[in-house]
C-alpha cells in the first residue's frame, strides 16, 4: 500500500486566490511526522511545512498552513494569496517514528503540479 | 554556504561506462540519504546511512553502491550504466536525532542521462 497519496496530478489556480493540495497517508505508527516540499522547475527541493501527529494545532508557516485531519489520515496543504512563485511541483512526505532506529526514511507521494494563474 | 551539494549536476554518458555523484554536507548531519527522482517525479529512497554505517538498503541494482569515507560525505557510484539508470539522484541529509520535526535538507540534484 502507498504510505502518501496525492491524488491530483495538476492544480490550477488564479493569482491571489488560495488553493488546497490534497495529501492522504497510511501508518499504523501512532507517532509520525509529515511534510511538505516545493520543488519549482529548477529542480531544487525546498521544505515548506512540518505536522507531527501528536500537534493539537495545525501548522502554519507564512502564507502556507497543514489542515491536518488525523482520523481521516489526511493533511493537506494550503496556501493563501497564490503568487506566480509558487507555480511548482508539491510533494506531500511522512517519516515514521518506529523508524528512528532503523533508517529515518521519507516517504513521498507522487506530487502536485501547481500552475499560478495571472 | 551550501548546506548539501551534489557534483556534477549535469551527467551525459554511455551505456556501459562507470560514473560516480559525490555528495557533502557541511550541516554536522548524521544521516544521510540517496533518492532516485525518475521522469515521472517519483522520489524513491535508494540508501540511507548514519554515521557511515548504512541502515537502508532498497532494492537497487548491485552496480549501484554508495560510499560514505566520513559523516559529512555518501557518494554514490554506478557501474555499468544502462538506459532505465537516466534519473535525477538527489542527496539529502538531516540531524540523528529521534525528533520527528527535522526535515531532509536536499542537494540540487543530478541529472543523470544515460546514452
Amino acid at each position: 500500500a502507498q504510505k502518501i497519496t496525492q491524488t491530483q496530478p495538476g492544480m490550477f489556480v488564479q493569482e491571489k486566490e488560495a488553493v488546497t493540495l490534497d495529501c492522504t497517508y497510511d501508518t499504523s505508527d501512532p507517532s509520525y511526522g509529515l511534510f511538505w516540499y516545493k520543488q519549482p522547475s529548477s529542480g531544487e527541493m525546498i521544505f515548506l511545512i512540518y505536522q507531527g501527529s501528536y500537534d493539537q494545532q495545525n501548522a502554519t508557516e507564512g502564507r502556507y498552513s497543514l489542515n491536518f485531519q488525523k482520523a481521516r489520515k489526511s493533511a493537506n496543504l494550503v496556501i493563501s494569496a497564490s503568487q506566480l512563485g509558487d507555480s511548482a511541483m508539491y510533494f506531500c512526505a511522512m517519516r515514521e517514528g518506529r523508524q528512528v532506529d532503523t533508517g529515518n526514511q521519507f516517504y513521498f507521494g507522487t506530487g502536485t503540479s501547481l500552475t499560478v494563474i495571472p | 554556504d551550501t548546506a548539501v551539494s551534489q557534483t556534477p549536476k549535469y551527467l551525459v554518458t554511455q551505456m556501459g561506462n562507470d560514473k560516480s555523484i559525490k555528495c557533502e554536507q557541511n550541516l554536522g548531519h548524521d544521516t544521510m540519504y540517496w533518492y532516485k527522482q525518475d521522469s515521472k517525479k517519483f522520489l524513491k529512497i535508494m540508501f540511507s546511512y548514519n554515521n557511515k554505517e548504512l541502515i537502508i538498503n532498497e532494492t537497487v541494482p548491485n552496480r549501484f553502491s554508495p560510499k560514505s569515507p566520513d559523516k559529512a560525505h555518501l557518494n554514490l557510484h554506478i557501474n555499468s550504466l544502462e538506459l532505465g539508470d537516466s534519473a535525477v539522484y538527489f542527496c539529502a541529509s538531516r540531524p540523528g536525532t529521534r525528533l520527528l520535526g527535522t526535515e531532509a535538507f536536499f542537494g540540487q540534484g543530478t541529472r543523470l542521462t544515460v546514452v
